[in-house]
């Protein structure tokens, strides 16, 4: 059974760049579209844009100029880089495959 | 791109039914059959329940069921337990290749 779990850092300063990676387990990345989607606390879901394993994207029109998604099929992993941060940025961020499939959910928080 | 717009909440009693709305445009709900609906209870991840409009995956009971009609799709879910007590999400594909999540809705069971 497929499962994914999101990594990396858990507080990112304001105008930096905020990066996660979210690693597939017990199945192939390969032939599958892989989103990332968020939650700030409280509020609902917002789906940031999605990757296929050809490589090509599609990103949520208001995130797309702070938005760069990538895949490395050889590690089955994909990754999440969004830059200039604010203290909007703060949510729980979620990987899911074809948005069936979700992670557990990973908590960044934007502070100084 | 907009967000579907749900009720912010419903409510139903133990056994009886209810119906979530979730409405959205010509340019994703009324123009796509991929509208999907996610069940959250508190501190956890969403969960799919109905994917292409009606359809259940694996494991989710036939209690929950999907429609749509014209830029609304619904979410119905019979026999209420207690628990369903949990957020849901509508999700539609739209234009441009994008994806649009409606704004959620909580469901208490009295």
């Amino acid at each position: 059974q497929v499962q994914l779990q999101e990594s990396g850092p858990g507080l990112v300063k304001p105008s930096e760049t905020l990066s996660l990676t979210c690693t597939v387990s017990g199945g192939s990345i390969s032939s599958y579209y892989w989103s990332w989607i968020r939650q700030p606390a409280g509020k609902g879901l917002e789906w940031i844009g999605r990757i296929y394993s050809s490589g090509s994207t599609n990103y949520n029109p208001s995130l797309k100029s702070r938005v760069t998604m990538s895949i490395d099929t050889s590690k089955n992993q994909f990754s999440l880089q969004l830059s200039s941060v604010t203290a909007a940025d703060t949510a729980v961020y979620y990987c899911a495959r074809n948005m069936d499939v979700w992670g557990q959910g990973t908590t960044v928080t934007v502070s100084s | 791109q907009s967000a579907l717009t749900q009720p912010r909440s419903v409510s139903g009693s133990p056994g009886q039914s209810v119906t979530i709305s979730c409405t959205g445009t010509s340019s994703d709900v009324g123009n796509y059959n991929s509208v999907s609906w996610y069940q959250q209870h508190p501190g956890k991840a969403p969960k799919l329940i109905i994917y292409d409009v009606s359809k259940r995956p694996s494991g989710v009971p036939g209690r929950f069921s999907g429609s749509k009609s014209g830029n609304t799709a619904s979410l119905a879910i019979s026999g209420l337990q207690p628990e369903d007590e949990a957020a849901y999400y509508c999700c539609s594909y739209a234009v441009t290749y994008t994806l649009v999540f409606g704004g959620g809705t909580k469901l208490t069971v009295l």
